[in-house]
């Protein structure tokens, strides 16, 4: 059963716009929560994070939300650029600070168009 | 060299074969990780290693053997492999609480090793 959840697989905004991108988890002991960005035949990039004892948090285009009581994280890009073309990954962790491996979901492929 | 890098990029083996994936950090972290993407699947943890011992084994088949010589170098052996073991293996690392202040859990990746078990 997944723990993290991005029920979108792609997603398709214009350029300019806001692109919003969800991710729902279920296990309670997530404490801290990250987005990544992965460009093809690369790695993952971390993108932004927030711990469980803010409800938003900001960088430059990117700011994210959680709604603990509604288990659920969104990622704001605004405003939207080709170059935020790449597929996203929310992920979760249980021990803040720790050697902890985190619980990624399958990723939503955000399409910028131009 | 910087980041998080993974030797070798793409590796084709046989189900008889024995190979072996290297990773290698230049950020002075004390943890590091291996994880596997297999297709449409999300990122599943493989391994931790914390300050060198092993902390954790998500139920990995004992085909996938990991040696952690040092806090910069992880490795991940691999014999007898199975066509569906065929997925990207991707090492991170991260800088566990305490040790020098750093107070987040972000992993950094390295670009991955596209495994093709034939």
């Amino acid at each position: 059963d997944q723990q993290v959840k991005q029920n979108s697989p792609s997603l398709s905004v214009q350029e300019g716009r806001i692109s919003i991108l969800n991710c729902d988890y279920t296990n309670s002991m997530f404490d801290y929560f990250l987005w990544y960005k992965k460009y093809p035949a690369e790695g993952p990039t971390f993108l932004i994070s927030i711990s469980s004892i803010k409800d938003k948090n900001e960088d430059g285009r990117f700011t994210v939300f959680l709604n603990k009581s509604a288990k659920h994280l969104s990622l704001h890009i605004v405003p939207s650029q080709p170059g935020d073309s790449a597929v996203y990954f929310c992920a979760a962790s249980a021990t803040r600070g720790g050697a902890d491996g985190l619980t990624f979901g399958k990723g939503t492929h955000l399409i910028i168009q131009p | 060299e910087t980041g998080v890098t993974q030797t070798p990029r793409h590796l084709v083996m046989g189900m008889t074969n024995k190979k072996s994936l290297k990773c290698e950090q230049h950020l002075g972290h004390n943890a590091m990780y291996w994880y596997k993407q297999s297709a449409k699947k999300p990122l599943e943890l493989m391994f931790v290693y914390n300050f060198k011992e092993q902390t954790e084994n998500n139920s990995v088949p004992s085909r996938f053997s990991p040696e952690c010589p040092n806090s910069s170098h992880l490795f991940l052996h691999l014999h007898t492999l199975q066509p569906e073991d065929s997925a990207l293996y991707l090492c991170a690392s991260s800088q566990v609480y305490g040790t020098s202040g750093s107070s987040y859990n972000e992993q950094f990746f390295g670009p991955g090793t596209r495994l093709t078990v034939l």
